[in-house]
């Protein structure tokens, strides 16, 4: 079975932190990405990157960048953690099967920012 | 651009009852469509999927047709359980961008004993 883990289930920061969550799948995945969830506004794309040392921007990066050195791990960084940030945060990795791709997610991580 | 509209929730329905939950897109390009399901305190899974038009994708008794001239992609199920209860999100994906999902808001079902 694919695997994607997420570091903390749960976790509470303060404002102006510098904050990391880390992902890993353990499929070999080329493609990896960050979401957050929001009651109402479902899943929305914060960066995903194709392969390692890459990224590129999905629809709503302001305040976070991404790091992948290794191609099993994708790590999304809070630069200055504020209140607007906290959020249900969701990593997946992709395979393609056929015309398309299906997407793995992790169990999340739900991030407070107090 | 790209969007997905699901119906509001939250449903609540009676075991055993039959469930539609709406879904339409706007899409440029020919996408592919999923419906995935989180239940509590869990990551997003795959329910079901269809890539091109008039194609039914089912798993787990839900069904999904793929409607290119109503650009939509209901999913429904004859009789649902308790263990139906979770947030149910549609979402399209285009050609070429390597999976990149698009979501709907997500839709909540509640199914009482």
């Amino acid at each position: 079975d694919v695997k994607v883990t997420q570091s903390s289930r749960y976790l509470v920061k303060r404002t102006g932190e510098k904050v990391f969550l880390e992902c890993v799948q353990d499929m070999d995945h080329e493609n990896m990405f960050w979401y957050r969830q929001d009651p109402g506004l479902g899943l929305r794309l914060i960066y995903f990157s194709y392969d390692v040392k890459m990224k590129e921007k999905g629809d709503i990066p302001e305040g976070y960048s991404v790091s992948r050195e290794k191609k099993e791990r994708f790590s999304l960084i809070l630069e200055s953690a504020s209140t607007n940030q906290t959020s249900m945060y969701l990593c997946a990795s992709s395979l393609p099967t056929g015309r398309t791709y299906e997407q793995y997610f992790g169990p999340g991580t739900r991030l407070t920012v107090t | 651009g790209n969007s997905v509209t699901q119906m509001e929730g939250p449903v609540t329905l009676s075991e055993e009852a039959f469930l539609t939950i709406n879904c339409t897109y706007t899409a440029t390009g020919y996408p592919s469509l999923f419906w995935y399901v989180q239940y509590p305190g869990e990551g997003l899974q795959l329910l079901l999927k269809a890539t091109k038009a008039d194609d039914k994708g089912s798993n787990k008794g839900f069904e999904a047709t793929y409607r290119k001239e109503t650009t939509s992609f209901h999913l429904e199920k004859g009789s649902v359980q308790v263990s139906d209860s979770a947030v149910y999100f549609c979402a399209l994906s285009l050609d070429n961008q390597g999976g990149k999902l698009i979501f709907g808001q997500g839709t909540e079902l509640s199914v009482k004993p």
